[in-house]
């Protein structure tokens, strides 16, 4: 399985962006980047993915290294209901969906 | 719209006993995924089911089967409990093998 590498927890404070890295140096050319969050006692909830360009959408942005080799996740202004556990994930694209989660960043933000 | 569910929330059981987890998927999806996850650890993969087959397994023993119906909707199965089986199992849902999961939030195992 391809790995990811995230900071284990970061903080920001509340309603100033937010920039959580991920690292996939061995990431394979058909390979999706896939963010997950996971709030307290709570299922993960999908943030947003991509495979080369930037995406954006009403949750985050993504931003993509050219080499693909990393990652960025970008939320624009953090609020309290954005603590939360996020995940980088791998996944190569017309092979399933099994994915490997890793340990994610744990975000605090402070009011 | 319901998203996915989970059944039980909560459950308790002994060493060496068998245990059934539920799962209806979201509306419109035909994918369903079962994960472990540990305290303090990220979901692991158990299997994925599609067609009502077994498609892809993780690093899970035999004790770890499941089934899917025809409505789509999912079985996990463990026998034989541990006491390292106590963890929360997700179970996630898609549309096809390609698209975002939608995961429920989990039926927290515990063994004593």
């Amino acid at each position: 399985d391809a790995k990811t590498t995230q900071p284990n927890s970061m903080e920001s404070n509340e309603e100033e962006p937010v920039h959580l890295p991920c690292n996939h140096s061995t990431i394979s050319g058909t390979d999706y980047i896939h963010w997950y969050r996971q709030l307290p006692s709570q299922g993960p909830e999908y943030v947003i993915h991509g495979l080369t360009s930037n995406v954006n959408n009403r949750m985050a942005s993504l931003a993509i290294a050219e080499d693909r080799k990393s990652s960025t996740l970008i939320l624009h202004r953090a609020t309290l209901r954005d603590a939360a556990v996020y995940y980088c994930i791998l996944r190569p694209v017309n092979t399933g969906n099994q994915f490997y989660f890793g340990t994610g960043t744990s975000l605090t933000v402070i009011p | 719209d319901a998203g996915v569910t989970q059944s039980p929330t909560h459950l308790i059981k002994t060493r060496g006993q068998q245990v059934t987890l539920r799962c209806s998927p979201k509306s419109g999806h035909d994918t369903v995924s079962w994960y472990q996850q540990a305290l303090g650890q990220g979901p692991q993969f158990i299997f994925q089911y599609y067609e009502e087959e077994e498609r892809q397994r993780g690093n899970f023993p035999d004790r770890f089967s499941g089934h899917q119906f025809p409505n789509y909707s999912s079985e996990l199965n463990v026998n034989a409990l541990l006491l390292g089986d106590s963890a929360l199992y997700l179970c996630a849902s898609s549309w096809g093998l390609n698209q975002p999961q939608h995961f429920g939030d989990g039926t927290r195992l515990s063994i004593l």
